[in-house]
């Protein structure tokens, strides 16, 4: 069974750092870039960026390139969001999922990890 | 980079169909064909329901369907059911290599 699975909850601080993973399994995790996106409570999808885990290419979203870092260890399949100094406006639900991209003709997302919820609250 | 516009929300009733627009750019929607949508219920990751404007994955039903016409794609829900109540997005592959998602749109069955 191909599935992604997330690490858990976090609650932080404002100013402390955070890396939250994503495990893929049952398919050749170099074949698919791993794409991350958030949804703030009560809010829509918001497109972050993607990895290429083959070479750890990476693209972001304009709105949130310098503020997050998606990376990751394809030795042991997980996929990586990362913060260095988190603010309040970053608490919401963040979900990674296999994308696969139109180089190869076709698009799609699927499937998704459950979601890890980050609350940043002092 | 802005998200796609779709309706707030949208309703049906049950045996009914309808649809759900959302609208882009030539830089992304208009520029290809790779347009996807996804149904999310509460509490509940997204679930792939239509991809590449207008192809079905293996196991979502037959009454959801997909078009395009210029800026615009469209998902179309036939016989609507009740389990069909959920949130709906549209995403698209757009310029820079990157993706963007509509705004969602909340489907209630009546």
């Amino acid at each position: 069974e191909v599935q992604l699975v997330q690490s858990g909850a976090e609650v932080k601080k404002p100013g402390e750092s955070l890396r939250i993973s994503c495990k893929g399994s049952g398919y050749g995790f170099t074949n698919y870039l791993i794409t991350w996106v958030r949804q703030m409570p009560g809010k829509g999808l918001e497109w972050m960026g993607r990895i290429d885990p083959s070479d750890s290419s990476t693209t972001y979203s304009p709105s949130f390139q310098g503020h997050v870092t998606i990376s990751v260890d394809k030795s042991i399949t997980t996929a990586y969001l990362q913060w260095s100094s988190l603010e309040a406006s970053d608490s919401g639900l963040y979900f990674c999922a296999r994308l696969f991209g139109p180089q190869y003709g076709s698009n799609w997302i699927d499937p998704w990890g459950q979601g890890t919820l980050v609350t940043v609250s002092s | 980079q802005s998200a796609l516009t779709q309706p707030a929300s949208v309703s049906g009733s049950p045996g009914q169909s309808i649809t759900i627009s959302c609208t882009g750019t030539s830089s992304d929607v208009g520029g290809h064909d790779f347009v996807s949508w996804y149904q999310q219920h509460p509490g509940k990751a997204p679930k792939f329901m239509i991809y590449d404007v207008n192809k079905r994955p293996s196991g979502v039903s037959d009454r959801f369907s997909g078009s395009k016409s210029g800026n615009t794609a469209s998902l179309t829900i036939s016989g609507l059911q009740g389990d069909d109540e959920a949130d709906y997005y549209c995403c698209s592959y757009a310029i820079g290599s990157t993706w963007v998602f509509g705004g969602g749109t909340k489907l209630t069955v009546l």
